[in-house]
């Protein structure tokens, strides 16, 4: 079976403090892989996706970047926090064997304060 | 473009009440449909999910039906319990590159 691991579960920085968040599938190969951003309250922003190895797509201009340096393993990255970055952060992925490619399946998250 | 509304919320039953949570949309040709659950401090679980017109997505006593007429997919469950209290998002997929494009989601609370 397919799981999906995020790390770390939580993380308080501080303003102008660098930002590096994991995301690892497990159990399928070749995945579409997703960031998402979570405000307080508030809905998803799809923040970056990937089709492949080294190959990101970014749907929200901003101070965070994202890698996959690995088939399975996919890297949101910051060189200065803001205080505006502080939200919950999913990964998420697609592209199950026999699955539709649209259906998408998450982690549990990272919750990122910035102080 | 395409896009996702949902009612807003919060919405506040009492345990064993019916639930609807309206979830409209806009889109050009037939996108899946699909609702996801968040519980509280956890990544979101795929609930159901409808591919074609007239289809009708179930799980754990929830229900959607893919309605191309009304251009909608609302979330009925006809019992509720106090555990199904979260936030549940309503996504279309976007048929040029299947994203999913989210309603804002409605936050369910229900009271014993």
């Amino acid at each position: 079976s397919q799981t999906i691991h995020q790390w770390p579960a939580t993380l308080v920085q501080p303003v102008g403090s660098p930002l590096s968040l994991e995301c690892t599938v497990e159990g399928t190969s070749n995945p579409n892989l997703y960031w998402y951003r979570q405000a307080a309250g508030r809905g998803l922003q799809l923040l970056f996706y990937s089709v492949g190895i080294g190959q990101i797509s970014s749907e929200v201009p901003q101070n965070l970047s994202a890698s996959r340096p690995q088939d399975r393993q996919f890297i949101l990255s910051s060189k200065k926090l803001l205080l505006s970055d502080s939200g919950f952060y999913l990964c998420a992925w697609s592209g199950l064997a026999g699955v539709r490619v649209d259906t998408q399946y998450f982690g549990p998250g990272t919750r990122l304060t910035v102080l | 473009g395409d896009s996702v509304t949902q009612m807003e919320g919060p919405v506040t039953l009492s345990e064993e009440a019916f639930l609807t949570i309206n979830c409209t949309y806009t889109a050009t040709g037939y996108p899946s449909l699909f609702w996801y659950v968040q519980y509280p401090g956890e990544g979101l679980q795929l609930l159901l999910k409808a591919t074609k017109a007239d289809d009708k997505g179930s799980n754990k006593g929830f229900e959607a039906t893919y309605r191309k007429e009304t251009t909608s997919f609302h979330l009925e469950k006809g019992s509720v319990q106090v555990s199904d209290s979260a936030v549940y998002f309503c996504a279309l997929s976007d048929l040029s590159n299947y994203q999913l494009i989210w309603g804002a989601g409605t936050k369910l609370i229900i009271k014993p």
